[in-house]
């Protein structure tokens, strides 16, 4: 059973405007969320993480937003830059393992 | 600062096989954890070795295995190939268990005939 779930397996965005990117989980027991990019044939890198006592978390151009109630996360991106091209995942846990989701193709088109 | 590293980079082993992946954890970290990703998935948690001892298992069967050893690189050990093996191999490795940033290397990619 998917315990995160990433539900657009793609998104297209010009250069300039912003990514969405969502996720969703389904144990209230997770405390700690995460955000990665992995570009081909590289390893995933962390990008920004969030714990579950806040809402939002901001790191330059990305900003990670919890809502514990509807156990829902999204990454926004702004502005999106070609480089930001990548696939995204959103991982879940509580600190002794973590769930990934399928990730999300983010593709920013010059 | 050298980074989580991985050998080999590809794989291929026939179905009943035996196979051995290695990982080199980024330096200073004593925390590795390995996943599958199969295609079309986000990565699945096999276990976590923290200074040479298993600190945690994910939902896979007994035929994968796997050591820490004191300088904390890793191996992960899968008996009894199934063609559903196949998949990207990822190590991961972090400052300590509870370190929630965790720096993945570029995985083993295991294909399994």
């Amino acid at each position: 059973d998917q315990q995160v779930k990433q539900n657009s397996p793609s998104l297209s965005v010009q250069e300039g405007r912003i990514s969405i990117l969502n996720c969703d989980y389904t144990n209230s027991m997770f405390d700690y969320f995460l955000w990665y990019k992995k570009y081909p044939a590289e390893g995933p890198t962390f990008l920004i993480s969030i714990s579950s006592i806040k809402d939002k978390n901001e790191d330059g151009r990305f900003t990670v937003f919890l809502n514990k109630s509807a156990k829902h996360l999204s990454l926004h991106i702004v502005p999106s830059q070609p480089g930001d091209s990548a696939v995204y995942f959103c991982a879940a846990g509580d600190g002794n393992q973590f769930y990934f989701g399928t990730g999300t193709s983010l593709t920013v088109i010059p | 600062e050298t980074g989580v590293t991985q050998s080999p980079t590809h794989l291929i082993k026939t179905r009943g096989q035996q196979v051995t992946l290695r990982c080199s954890s980024q330096s200073g970290h004593n925390t590795v954890s390995w996943y599958q990703q199969a295609l079309g998935q986000g990565p699945q948690f096999i276990f976590q070795y923290y200074r040479e001892e298993k600190n945690g298992r994910g939902n896979f069967p007994p035929r994968f295995s796997g050591l820490q050893f004191p300088n904390y690189s890793s191996e992960l050990n899968v008996n009894a190939l199934e063609l559903d093996d196949s998949a990207l191999y990822l190590c991961a490795s972090s400052l300590h268990p509870g370190s929630y940033e965790q720096y993945f290397g570029p995985g083993t990619r295991l294909t399994v005939t």
